[in-house]
């Protein structure tokens, strides 16, 4: 099976604009959950969505968003870009949403920079 | 906010040494999970623990639950360059749809 991939791997951002990140998960993964990572703050979960629906959320402002579409892929979008929202964005996939902390199985990410 | 915490913080060894690494939470879990991360790249799962287990092995590794301490360690026995990496544990909190909390993570050196 092909793991959890990323589109686009790295991109380079100006404060203001906004960004689409994409996910694909597994194939037969259902649920996918979204993570920003930073040197200074760690792992911190964004959303997780399953069904095309959001089921959680982390605690992230509104320019952070989310969708998925019916064959399980996703995109994150960022809006209004901020120097703050560089970094590594990571996405995973898990089989079984209904058993709660499922393992997760993670992309390669995609490294933002905001200038 | 992270729930695990891990520690060290950052840990270098010799190969063929035994590394250790700890990881206390706060709130009580279904399963505690140890991941690795190669530098700047995706989390690779290692291990899980279900609450109710107690130890649990996968080759070279060892991990093992106290779920009265609210704590976890994990044994990474003879150790080889290519185990230098960043360890995170992530928690997953009892209650529905949880969701896993990871902590900021260990920095292993392995020196050949």
């Amino acid at each position: 099976k092909a793991g959890v991939t990323q589109t686009p791997r790295y991109l380079i951002k100006t404060r203001g604009q906004q960004v689409t990140l994409s996910c694909s998960p597994i194939s037969g993964h259902r649920s996918v959950s979204w993570y920003q990572q930073t040197p200074g703050q760690g792992l911190q979960f964004l959303f997780e969505y399953f069904s095309e629906t959001q089921r959680n959320k982390g605690n992230f402002p509104g320019r952070f968003s989310g969708r998925q579409f019916s064959n399980s892929r996703s995109e994150m979008n960022v809006s209004t870009l901020e120097l703050g929202d560089s970094a590594l964005y990571l996405c995973a996939s898990s089989p079984d949403p209904g058993r709660a902390g499922d393992e997760q199985f993670f992309g390669p990410g995609t490294r933002l920079t905001v200038l | 906010s992270q729930q695990g915490e891990e520690d060290p913080q950052a840990l270098s060894i010799q190969e063929g040494e035994n590394a250790t690494m700890n990881c206390s939470y706060k709130t009580s879990i279904n399963n505690l999970q140890w991941y690795r991360q190669n530098s700047g790249r995706g989390l690779v799962h290692l291990i899980l623990i279900r609450s109710n287990e107690r130890e649990k092995h996968s080759g070279r590794l060892r991990v093992t639950l106290d779920t009265s301490k609210k704590s976890s360690s994990l044994l990474i026995t003879a150790s080889r360059a290519a185990d230098t990496a960043s360890y995170f544990c992530a928690t997953a909190p009892t209650g529905a749809n949880s969701k896993l909390t990871f902590g900021k993570g260990i920095t292993l050196s392995v020196r050949p």
